[in-house]
């Protein structure tokens, strides 16, 4: 079963635009991770933010947690068409183990 | 560093047949895990081993099953293929269990006819 939803399923933007993305999930987390998938292929690991943190920046990318609405988003500042992929949001449940549980993904399409 | 690796990248079976996928980790990494990917389910977690231990197994039927060599590197069989197997089979590999960062292969894309 799937533990995140993300929000919005789907997201068209023009380069230059912020994109933000919202993923919502159940169960309480040791950490929420945010991958990034183009076209099919393997998916890349983009950040993780840990239940205790609220806000975390790696470049471009900013993601928050608010524990007590179990959600997150992810913001991708200044997007680039090389941004066009499909963004899942996977939480880990317990500590000590690698099971990544996904939300289904929001398509960010980034026009030139 | 190599990435990690996945063979074959595309098959093509029938109903009732076989298929062993296989999983080669990024060098030093003890933790394999596999996903499956399909349009309707979406990304769904199969099993987890380290150590040539399964660690965790996601709510799959049985004739899904894996193992892992002394080398770290990893099978996963599925027996009798249903049309509803065709899917991406994704594999991921960390340095350990429940090292946080995993590293995924490019997949391999199944279709059962």
């Amino acid at each position: 079963s799937q533990q995140g939803e993300e929000d919005p399923q789907a997201l068209s933007i023009q380069e230059g635009e912020n994109a933000t993305m919202n993923c919502s999930y159940k169960t309480s987390i040791n950490n929420l991770q945010w991958y990034r998938q183009n076209s099919g292929r393997g998916l890349v690991h983009l950040i993780l933010i840990r239940s205790n943190e609220r806000e975390k920046h790696s470049g471009r990318l900013r993601v928050t947690l608010d524990t007590s609405k179990k959600s997150s988003s992810l913001l991708i500042t200044a997007s680039r068409a090389a941004d066009t992929a499909s963004y899942f949001c996977a939480t880990v449940l317990h500590s000590g183990y690698s099971t990544l549980t996904f939300g289904k993904g929001t398509m960010l399409l980034v026009s030139p | 560093k190599a990435g990690v690796t996945q063979t074959p990248r595309y098959l093509i079976k029938t109903r009732g047949q076989q298929v062993t996928l296989s999983c080669s980790p990024i060098s030093g990494h003890r933790s394999v895990s596999w996903y499956q990917q399909t349009p309707g389910q979406g990304l769904q977690f199969l099993f987890e081993y380290f150590s040539e231990t399964q660690r965790n197994k996601g709510n799959f039927p049985g004739r899904f099953s894996g193992r892992q060599f002394s080398n770290s590197r990893s099978e996963m069989n599925v027996s009798t293929l249903e049309l509803g197997d065709s899917a991406l089979y994704l594999c991921a590999s960390s340095v350990s269990t429940g090292d946080e960062t995993q590293y995924f292969g490019p997949g391999t894309r199944l279709l059962v006819l």
